[in-house]
């Protein structure tokens, strides 16, 4: 059975560009998370969704940051535009809504802004 | 929310030594697990424990869920087991909380 699939898992732009980063979650996972994992920390929640539905997205700086789950499969995030501080690793997980809830992880996209 | 904290943040060891590494949480919980993320980043599911103990291989962690704490143990250490060692926590199915990590280095 196939992990989380993320995508890229590099990406270098410069400064006020945009950028945008994909993500497969295990299949029948319902429920979707993008983290924010910066050097030397843990994992740092941005939102989750419910099917399509963003259950939490109060840490996501709405200002230049943008999700979405359109059929409540894969999802994207947005940044745009990009600042200096961007740079970091961009997680996404997945887990059943019901049972266990175990919670699964991509591999993670290395997000550098120069 | 829950306030997780993990202990010590960092650890050396020598190849073949043991060690404990452990994970206080603030509030009850029924989803505790721990995640190894190796050199390339990637967080690897190591245990789902919410309580009791689970042994896989060299690796065993118990959750003491009345007393708020759960503890891995690694035996018999490798340098492939190098990396940071996180516990996440949540109560029912609202967001996870993770602790700040234990950074693991095993010297040959």
């Amino acid at each position: 059975e196939a992990g989380v699939v993320q995508s890229p898992r590099y990406k270098i732009i410069e400064k006020k560009q945009p950028v945008a980063f994909w993500c497969n979650p295990i299949s029948g996972h319902n429920t979707l998370y993008w983290y924010l994992q910066n050097l030397g920390q843990g994992p740092e929640l941005l939102i989750r969704y419910e099917n399509e539905e963003a259950v939490d997205d109060s840490q996501l700086p709405k200002d230049r940051f943008s999700a979405e789950r359109l059929k409540g499969v894969d999802s994207t995030l947005k940044i745009q535009p990009a600042e200096l501080g961007d740079s970091a690793v961009y997680l996404c997980a997945s887990s059943f809504t019901s049972g266990s809830g175990e919670l699964f992880f991509g591999e993670g996209s290395r997000l550098t802004v120069l | 929310g829950i306030q997780v904290e993990q202990s010590p943040p960092d650890l050396i060891l020598q190849e073949g030594a043991n060690s404990t590494l452990r994970c206080n949480f603030s509030d009850s919980v029924n989803n505790l697990q721990w995640f190894h993320q190796n050199p390339w980043g990637q967080l690897i599911n190591l245990f789902y424990i919410p309580s009791g103990t689970k042994q896989n291989g060299r690796l065993s962690a118990t959750t003491v869920a009345t007393e708020r704490y759960s503890l891995l143990y690694i035996s018999s250490s490798q340098t492939t087991d190098s990396g940071v060692y996180f516990c996440a926590a949540r109560y029912n199915f609202n967001k996870f909380y993770f602790g700040s990590g234990t950074k693991l280095n095993v010297k040959p």
